[in-house]
């Protein structure tokens, strides 16, 4: 069975900030994918990044950083210098070359980022 | 133009009342998802659709029915609701190839209220 934790409910940082969202999952799967969506009070959820089981290169993209650690099961997620507009739950997901397209998600983080 | 659209974004239904969600993807993919953001919960997938026939039924009750009539279109049919239906349920697709979970992209939501 697949689990994804995010022990992280709610947090509050001060705008540019550097924060951290962490993520654990867990798997038996040596195939599986990992993901990130975020989720504005519009309420859709905005794909971040997808990465799979064997690669492990930590990735960049803009403010945003990601950390791939297969030895501690985390796929972390950084914003750095955060923005108001970032604002939102984030959801981090797996799924499994065994499991079809199904999807376990996280139970999210609120991010909340004020002037 | 957005990937996935969905209508309405809002709906408030009495429990007798019969309705319909519609999902509509723009993307050319072909797999469809119902998932159910309720409070505090993770998402739940309800049911996934490949190639229009039916892949997966997560054990929904009866009330809610799914029609896919086409790649491009998911149907969302409710019945005598209960107020713990009351959820934010979302659409999703991707490109369904065998052996790899791909990317699901997400529409904004239905907010629906059963009163």
């Amino acid at each position: 069975a697949q689990k994804v934790t995010q022990a992280q409910t709610e947090i509050s940082v001060v705008e540019k900030e550097d924060v951290t969202l962490d993520c654990v999952y867990e798997t038996r799967d040596t195939t599986y994918y990992l993901f990130w969506y975020k989720q504005p009070p519009s309420g859709e959820l905005v794909f971040l990044i997808r990465r799979n089981s064997f690669d492990e290169q930590n990735e960049i993209s803009g403010r945003y950083s990601w950390n791939f650690q297969k030895s501690t099961s985390s796929f972390n997620f950084t914003i750095t210098a955060s923005q108001v507009v970032d604002s939102a739950v984030y959801f981090c997901a797996l799924s499994t070359s065994g499991g079809g397209n199904k999807l376990t998600f996280g139970t999210g983080t609120q991010l909340k980022v004020e002037l | 133009e957005t990937g996935v659209t969905q209508t309405p974004r809002h709906l408030v239904m009495g429990m007798t009342n019969k309705k319909s969600l519609k999902c509509e993807q723009h993307l050319g993919h072909n797999a469809m998802y119902w998932y159910k953001q309720s409070a505090k919960k993770p998402l739940e997938l309800m049911f996934v659709y490949s190639l229009e026939e039916r892949v997966e039924n997560n054990s929904v009750p009866s009330r809610f029915s799914p029609e896919c009539p086409n790649s491009s279109h998911l149907f969302l049919h409710l019945h005598t609701l209960q107020p713990e239906d009351s959820a934010l349920y979302l659409c999703a697709s991707s490109q369904d190839r065998e052996g790899t979970p791909n990317t699901q992209y997400f529409g904004p939501g239905t907010r629906l209220t059963v009163l």
